[in-house]
């Protein structure tokens, strides 16, 4: 099946830092997705992405679909505490049904204040 | 109004119990998902319903049976579990079959699920 490389797999930053994380991937997808999930929550969409090269921002998160379509990459400014969390990101590859989104295996965040 | 709901948010059961998860949605969604979820991993896919109709079983055990009653709700079935099968169960809705916004899921914030 569709894999997403997904790095780091953990951070640990201090309060102020920027972040940064990706995803790749083999195969081209059509549509890049980014979740935060907090521990005994259920994931929470950050940012959605479907045009190669589209560059979107909510607040101090920023994401951007990569040219090739094979990958994508999450930035966080003036990181905080509740920052805190594992961040995944989804997509679907081309050539697959509606519906079936590949996830990468998480980064986790740890914000020292 | 990008809410899902889940009912409930902690059950325990034991292996010959039958109980119910429940999934809500009232952002006119036409489809629904079921997700199982292990500690610190991505969640996996179970069941998708498009348009009430179940388009995709990802081989899932017949012990979990998917419920689509309405547009708005879905419910998941269970019997016989496994202590194995003990997760966070997640519920998600989109757009139904439409390129780009229609792959964009959200999710609710899941039940807890205990296996004895």
């Amino acid at each position: 099946g569709q894999q997403l490389n997904q790095s780091p797999q953990s951070m640990f930053i201090q309060e102020g830092e920027d972040v940064s994380m990706n995803c790749t991937s083999s195969s081209i997808f059509n549509t890049w997705l980014w979740y935060k999930q907090e521990p005994g929550e259920g994931p929470v969409l950050l940012i959605a992405l479907y045009k190669a090269g589209e560059l979107t921002s909510n607040g101090r998160l920023t994401a951007q679909f990569g040219i090739t379509r094979k990958d994508s990459f999450l930035n966080i400014s003036a990181s905080i505490p509740s920052d805190v969390g594992i961040y995944f990101c989804a997509g679907r590859a081309g050539g697959t049904s509606y519906g079936k989104l590949t996830f990468g295996q998480g980064t986790i965040l740890t914000v020292h204040p | 109004d990008t809410e899902v709901t889940q009912t409930p948010k902690h059950l325990v059961m034991g292996m010959t119990n039958k109980k119910s998860l429940k999934c809500e949605q009232h952002m006119g969604h036409r489809a629904m998902y079921w997700y199982k979820q292990k500690a610190k991993k991505p969640p996996e896919l179970m069941f998708v319903y498009s348009y009430e109709k179940l388009s995709i079983n990802e081989s899932v055990p017949s012990r979990f049976s998917p419920e689509c009653p309405n547009s708005s709700l879905l419910n998941l079935h269970l019997h016989a579990l496994q202590p194995e099968d003990s997760a966070l169960y997640l519920c998600a809705s989109s757009r139904a079959g439409t390129r780009g916004s229609g792959d964009t899921q959200y999710f609710g914030p899941g039940t807890r699920l205990t296996v004895l």
